[in-house]
This record gives structure tokens, C-alpha cells and sequence, in this order.
């Protein structure tokens, strides 16, 4: 099956600082990926999608100065939470989809990164 | 309203019992829907995709009421290992964009 890895998978870092996060699609190509984030005892929230080779489009609320979203190739997005605060704490959760364009396509979601800001 | 309202349990259920809950989602426009299962602290993991018709893989069966707007899944012969969240998810036509119910907590005991 599809398979989606994520990197980190664990992060503790100061507040202020910046952390990137990585999404792969390891075997498959996705034009799309989509960034997610899941507060505790809550569900997902799509933060922001991401399209190979343009700009992200960003879910109202979220800043995207702030998040900074990557796609810089097939398999690869990336998320840089910028000046992180411990408000920022959160499990970060990316998903693809094999094909694009078709709204019956299943994502396929990576392991998730827990992001810790202190 | 949420777009996607799910009970979030949760349903303790005797091993060996059936259990069923729905969800129910406000865009009519919706094209897709899909049932995924979360372990804590664990990314959602696709548990079965939803069709009109409704559709059936080994113990569990979902179903989709378009005219009152809900899905359903119905787990039978309960395991230990289905214990879990339960994810309502609703997809559009456009954009692919997922939209996620804030799940159903399932609890199987011996």
C-alpha cells in the first residue's frame, strides 16, 4: 500500500525557535498533500493544502506566515512551524494522494510528528 | 454545526457484541465519505471507504443515508483489537479536501 513517512517524529524545542517538519511520499507521487493538525482528545483540523510546484492554500485561521508550507517536489512537502510558542504544541499530521484530481481518491496520512514547545 | 458531528462515545461493548453509531455531515454536496480508525496518538488509519449502496468488509458494515445526511458503521463479533476512535470523514467533489467528524471512542471489554 500507499506509504507516507514523516520526520520528525518526535520534537522538543524552545519557544521562538523554528521547526521543519518533513512529508514523504515514499512510494508513490503526490501533487497534493495536506497538512493537519489534532489537539488532544480532538480531531484533525486541515491546516493547509499543498500543490507541487505553487503556493499553499491555507484553511481560514491559519497564518501562513506562520506555517510555512514547501512542495518542492513530488514527494516532498514540508511544514516550517516559524517562532514556535507552546500554544504551537500539537500532533502535526500529513496525508497524500496517489491521484490527483479525483474526489473519491483516499488520502493516505503519515505517522505524525508531536511537536512539543517549551 | 460542526460539518461533521460525530458522539464522541464512549461505547463500551462487551467482546463478542455488536455495536453501531453514526455520524452525520451538513454539506449536501459532499461526494465522498469514509470511516477511518485512530489509536492514540496515532496517525488515522482507512478503515473502508462508504458507497450508496452501502458496502461490507469481513465484521464491519457502513452505509450511507444521502437523503438525511449520515453514515453509519456497525462492527460485529467485537474484538479487543477494535478498540479505538472511529473518524467520520466527509470529502468534496472539489479540491479533495477531508473533512473530519471529532470521532467516536470504542472501548471492547472481555
Amino acid at each position: 500500500g500507499a506509504v507516507v513517512s514523516q520526520h520528525p517524529s518526535r520534537v522538543i524545542c524552545k519557544s521562538g525557535t523554528s521547526v521543519k517538519i518533513e512529508c514523504r511520499s515514499l512510494d508513490f507521487q503526490a501533487t497534493t498533500m495536506f497538512w493537519y493538525r489534532q489537539f488532544p482528545k480532538k480531531s484533525l483540523m486541515l491546516m493547509a493544502t499543498s500543490n507541487e510546484g505553487s503556493k499553499a492554500t491555507y484553511e481560514q485561521g491559519v497564518e501562513k506566515d506562520k506555517f510555512l508550507i514547501n512542495h518542492a517536489s513530488l514527494t516532498l512537502s514540508t511544514l516550517t512551524v516559524t517562532s514556535a510558542h507552546p500554544e504551537d504544541s500539537s500532533f502535526y499530521i500529513c496525508s497524500a494522494s496517489p491521484v490527483p484530481g479525483q474526489s473519491t481518491d483516499t488520502q493516505y496520512f503519515g505517522p505524525g510528528t508531536r511537536l512539543t514547545v517549551l | 454545526r460542526k460539518e461533521v458531528e460525530q458522539d464522541p462515545g464512549p461505547f463500551n461493548v462487551p467482546e463478542g457484541a455488536t455495536v453501531a453509531f453514526n455520524c452525520t455531515y451538513s454539506n449536501s454536496a459532499s461526494q465522498s465519505f469514509f470511516w477511518y480508525r485512530q489509536d492514540c496518538r496515532k496517525e488515522p488509519k482507512l478503515l473502508m471507504s462508504v458507497y450508496s449502496s452501502g458496502n461490507e468488509d469481513g465484521r464491519f458494515t457502513a452505509q450511507l443515508n444521502r437523503a438525511s445526511q449520515y453514515i453509519s458503521l456497525l462492527i460485529r463479533d467485537s474484538k479487543l483489537s477494535d478498540s479505538a476512535t472511529y473518524l467520520c470523514v466527509v470529502g468534496k467533489a472539489a479540491g479533495n479536501k477531508l473533512t473530519f467528524g471529532g470521532g467516536t471512542r470504542v472501548l471492547v471489554k472481555p
